[in-house]
């Protein structure tokens, strides 16, 4: 099974900054890598798949890149409504696996 | 719109059993393969398995086999989970989540999710 691994685990940001998540896969996973952020009590939404395409109506802010085994979610300026917790997940191989999540909280 | 709606949450005794449900509207059930996420209290999420909305065959993870079980019902556009012989352990939200793919690559994703329903295992 292939493992996913993220980092930070958590990070305290403010409005405007710029913030970049990173995330690991244990083998190559080509570009078979998505990202969803999930809000508390909330179920995760799709930001990113195929490693660096923006999912439709998600602001444009967010951007994805990487291929191989590694990945980074950018976040251009982070807004209000952007502290949340962020997962990536592949779908190169069965079964399908997620990062720990990356916490983004207020500075 | 596309959309996953799920039942609402459970309180269950340790031994009994749950049957969640994730009702399916905006487009054609059994063109999208359904899939069940699980996420214990402050967790992160686990996939569990899927079914075939055309077969009903079921696919389940590593970890989730003997007392889960996923079925549906196509004439309502419905997928159920239900999970046996629970354990304090099993308390979590369940998601249902269907899984999109591209026409031209192999990329997938799992899009939309239902918004998760709660079980709670306890005495």
């Amino acid at each position: 099974d292939i493992q996913m691994t993220q980092s930070p685990s958590s990070l305290s940001a403010s409005v405007g900054d710029r913030v970049t998540i990173t995330c690991r896969a244990s083998q190559s996973i080509s570009s078979y890598l998505n990202w969803y952020q999930q809000k508390p009590g909330k179920a995760p939404k799709l930001l990113i798949y195929a490693a660096s395409s923006l999912q439709s109506g998600v602001p444009s802010r967010f951007s994805g890149s990487g291929s191989g085994t590694d990945f980074t979610l950018t976040i251009s300026s982070l807004q209000p409504e952007d502290f949340a917790t962020y997962y990536c997940q592949q779908s190169y191989s069965t079964p399908p696996s997620f990062g720990p999540g990356t916490k983004v909280d207020i500075k | 719109q596309v959309q996953l709606v799920q039942s609402g949450s459970e309180l269950k005794k340790p031994g009994a059993s749950v049957k969640v449900s994730c009702k399916a509207s905006g487009y054609t059930f059994t063109s999208y393969a359904m899939n069940w996420v699980r996420q214990a209290p402050g967790q992160g999420l686990e996939w569990m398995g899927w079914i075939n909305t055309n077969t009903g065959n079921p696919t389940y993870a590593q970890g989730f086999t003997g007392r889960f079980v996923f079925s549906l019902d196509t004439s309502v556009s419905t997928a159920y989970l239900q999970i046996s012989s629970l354990k304090a352990e099993d308390t979590a939200v369940y998601y249902c989540a269907t899984l999109e793919a591209a026409t031209v690559t192999n990329h997938n994703w799992f899009d939309p999710w239902g918004q998760g329903t709660l079980v709670t295992v306890s005495s």
